[in-house]
């Protein structure tokens, strides 16, 4: 099976631009979560998509939304970008069982450059 | 609200010799998961290792094993024989049994060197 794709890999925006980043997961996982990375504050959870609903939000300001398609595709968006959104954002998936979800599998990661 | 928490930043190993990377976590729950990932200078992330709390036997995967202590809710990774290619970031992470969410829980991570 193909791992989790991330695209763009690398983005570079400046400062009030909004950016919209894709990640497509594993075949047959329907949970997906985003994540931003960054040095000083490690990972930090944004958000899950399940079924095309939004289950659990981390806290992060609203210009950080979210979307999930009926083939699991998410999406998400950042507007009006800050110096502070630069980051590596990481997107999982997860097959959903009986017991939730076991594990994630996580993407390459998009890496984003806010000047 | 669960915490993870890695108390070592940084760790280094001899090539070949043994390795202990600590994790401990907080919860009131009694049935969850734990983690280990690794993040190489690639920046995939890549899942190490995974223990089910209500398993009392500890997970191993080759070269790499826990020790799962959920009294202590301590959950630690050893590696043994070290390689070059085990030099990585290491992620404890944290998720409890449920249908209605999928949220991780991740501590601040353990940088490993790899000393040939």
């Amino acid at each position: 099976k193909a791992g989790v794709t991330q695209t763009p890999r690398y983005l570079i925006k400046t400062r009030g631009q909004q950016v919209t980043l894709s990640c497509s997961p594993i075949s047959g996982h329907r949970s997906v979560s985003w994540y931003q990375q960054t040095p000083g504050q490690g990972l930090q959870f944004l958000f899950e998509y399940f079924s095309e609903t939004q289950r659990n939000k981390g806290n992060f300001p609203g210009r950080f939304s979210g979307r999930q398609f009926s083939n699991s595709r998410s999406e998400m968006n950042v507007s009006t970008l800050e110096l502070g959104d630069s980051a590596l954002y990481l997107c999982a998936s997860s097959l959903i069982r009986g017991r939730g979800a076991e594990t994630q599998y996580f993407g390459p990661g998009t890496r984003l450059l806010v000047l | 609200a669960q915490t993870v928490t890695q108390s070592q930043p940084e760790m280094s190993v001899q090539e070949a010799e043994t390795v202990t990377l600590s994790c401990t976590y907080d919860t009131s729950e009694s049935d969850y998961y734990l983690f280990w990932y690794k993040q190489p200078p690639s920046r995939q992330m890549i899942l190490v290792i995974r223990q089910e709390a209500y398993k009392q036997q500890n997970a191993t995967e080759n070269r790499f094993s826990v020790n799962f202590q959920k009294a202590a809710k301590s959950f630690s990774l050893k590696i043994s024989d070290s390689q070059l290619g085990d030099a990585a970031m290491y992620f404890c992470a944290y998720r409890r049994v449920s249908n209605t969410g999928n949220q991780f829980y991740f501590g601040t991570g353990t940088s490993l060197t790899v000393i040939p």
